[in-house]
């Protein structure tokens, strides 16, 4: 069974500090990695999203660290802001030439304290 | 344009009966997908359409739970006999086929509370 572990299942940072979401998956079969973004009320939205042959990515404020060898993957929030606060998901999709299935981690429920 | 659409916002039932809950997904956009989400929990695949091929229902937790797409485009997830553990946010979303077209874009959910 693929499976994505995400941790930690809740985070509270502190207007201005640095959020860290890690997941980790089982085994190397995947080639996508997208980090989604929900707010109460509302589906998860895309943030940012990166391929296993980079090893970071940098959007604004929001960083995705990758690394093949230890099959593991964060999302990093700089300056975090209380508009922040939210649920982050993780996934990974399955190789597979084109189809497009997501395999979704836990999530994490991050508050952001001004 | 527009985004993915869900009807209806909320649903209460009663244990037992069927439901029918309803996806317009963006215009053009040939994939189709519905997840579930229980409180305070991750979002489990439930079944996804592509194009004309058949679909993936490897995710559907029982005979209960069916799902069609007509013409390429609305989507229609059943749950027949409610149970309480079906009470869930039902997700949609769609996407384009194809490497470098694969965010998933969602609509804001089906709550659905089984009694």
């Amino acid at each position: 069974q693929q499976q994505v572990k995400q941790s930690p299942q809740s985070l509270i940072v502190q207007k201005g500090g640095i959020s860290i979401i890690n997941c980790a998956y089982e085994n190397t079969a995947f080639d996508y990695f997208p980090w989604y973004q929900q707010f109460p009320g509302k589906g998860p939205a895309l943030l940012i999203a990166i391929r296993p042959d980079v090893s970071e990515k940098k959007e604004g404020r929001f960083t995705i660290s990758f690394n093949k060898s230890a099959k593991q993957f964060s999302l990093h929030i700089m300056d975090s802001q209380p508009g922040d606060s939210a649920t982050y998901f993780c996934a990974a999709r399955p190789f597979s030439g084109g189809y497009n299935k997501l395999i979704f981690g836990a999530g994490t429920r991050l508050a952001v304290h001004p | 344009g527009a985004g993915v659409s869900q009807s209806p916002s909320n649903k209460v039932t009663e244990k037992g009966k069927d439901v029918e809950l309803r996806c317009d997904p963006i215009s053009g956009h040939t994939a189709l997908y519905w997840y579930r989400q229980s409180l305070g929990q991750g979002l489990e695949f439930l079944i996804y359409f592509q194009g004309n091929s058949a679909p993936d229902k490897s995710g559907l937790p029982s005979d209960r739970f069916s799902a069609e797409r007509t013409g390429g485009s609305v989507s229609t997830l059943t749950i027949q006999r409610t149970q309480q553990e079906d009470s869930a946010v039902y997700l949609c979303a769609s996407s384009f086929p194809g490497p470098g077209r694969e965010t998933q874009y969602f609509g804001p959910g089906t709550r659905l509370l089984v009694l």
